[in-house]
């Protein structure tokens, strides 16, 4: 049984470029939500997609959007990148829209912002 | 405010001992949820234990427990007997029930085991 996999798994940008990161949730789960983690630091809520709709969003810019496919996969997506957007990425999935209990999380995908 | 405050940076740890890793948390919610969280050097974040509010007992998994103490707001996590395999980065988290979605989670603790 798979669980959360993101990729890439590590990603070089410069600024103002835009990036894609890839999220498949755990086998059974419907609910995918977006964390984002500096070095050094917890992680911070980005947003959380559940039937293939934004369901609450965190205190990031528009920057940063999504979009979660019929197969409950999600992308994220960073525009106009900062040197600031430099952090590890995470995936996390649950079922039935729930955020809290059971989370799954994948390994992250950590993007460095040149 | 932070909400939740883990006031130690790092712990070094003799194998087998007990440690205790502190949390405090600020909400003014009744209903919320704390959560403990294990995040080893692979970056995956690894559920380990769980408390609600409500709860009345505190909540034990394997070798962790939680000491639960609302009244001071504390949420502490005891890992029994440690071993090698626990040294990781641990974080505390809460769900408040006016954010229903998302987790909000303290800066962590750098746990080291020495053998």
């Amino acid at each position: 049984d798979a669980g959360v996999t993101q990729s890439p798994t590590h990603l070089i940008k410069t600024r103002g470029q835009q990036v894609t990161l890839r999220c498949s949730p755990k086998s059974g789960h419907d609910t995918v939500s977006w964390y984002q983690q500096a070095l050094g630091q917890g992680p911070q809520f980005i947003f959380q997609y559940y039937e293939e709709e934004e369901r609450q969003r965190g205190n990031f810019p528009d920057r940063f959007s999504g979009h979660q496919f019929p197969n409950y996969s999600s992308e994220l997506n960073v525009n106009a990148l900062l040197l600031g957007d430099s952090a590890l990425y995470l995936c996390a999935s649950s079922r039935g829209g729930q955020g809290g209990e059971k989370l799954f999380f994948g390994s992250g995908t950590q993007l460095s912002v040149l | 405010a932070q909400k939740i405050t883990q006031t130690q940076p790092g712990m070094f740890v003799q194998e087998k001992e007990a440690v205790t890793l502190d949390c405090t948390y600020d909400t003014s919610d009744q209903s919320y949820g704390l959560f403990w969280y294990k995040q080893p050097s692979s970056g995956e974040m690894i559920f380990l234990i769980y408390q609600g509010s409500y709860d009345e007992q505190n909540a034990t998994e394997g070798r962790y427990s939680l000491n639960f103490q609302k009244a001071r707001k504390s949420a502490n996590l005891v890992i029994s007997a440690s071993q090698l395999g626990d040294s990781a980065m641990y974080f505390c988290a809460m769900r408040e029930r006016d954010s229903n979605y998302q987790l909000i989670w303290g800066a962590g603790t750098k746990l080291i085991i020495k053998p």
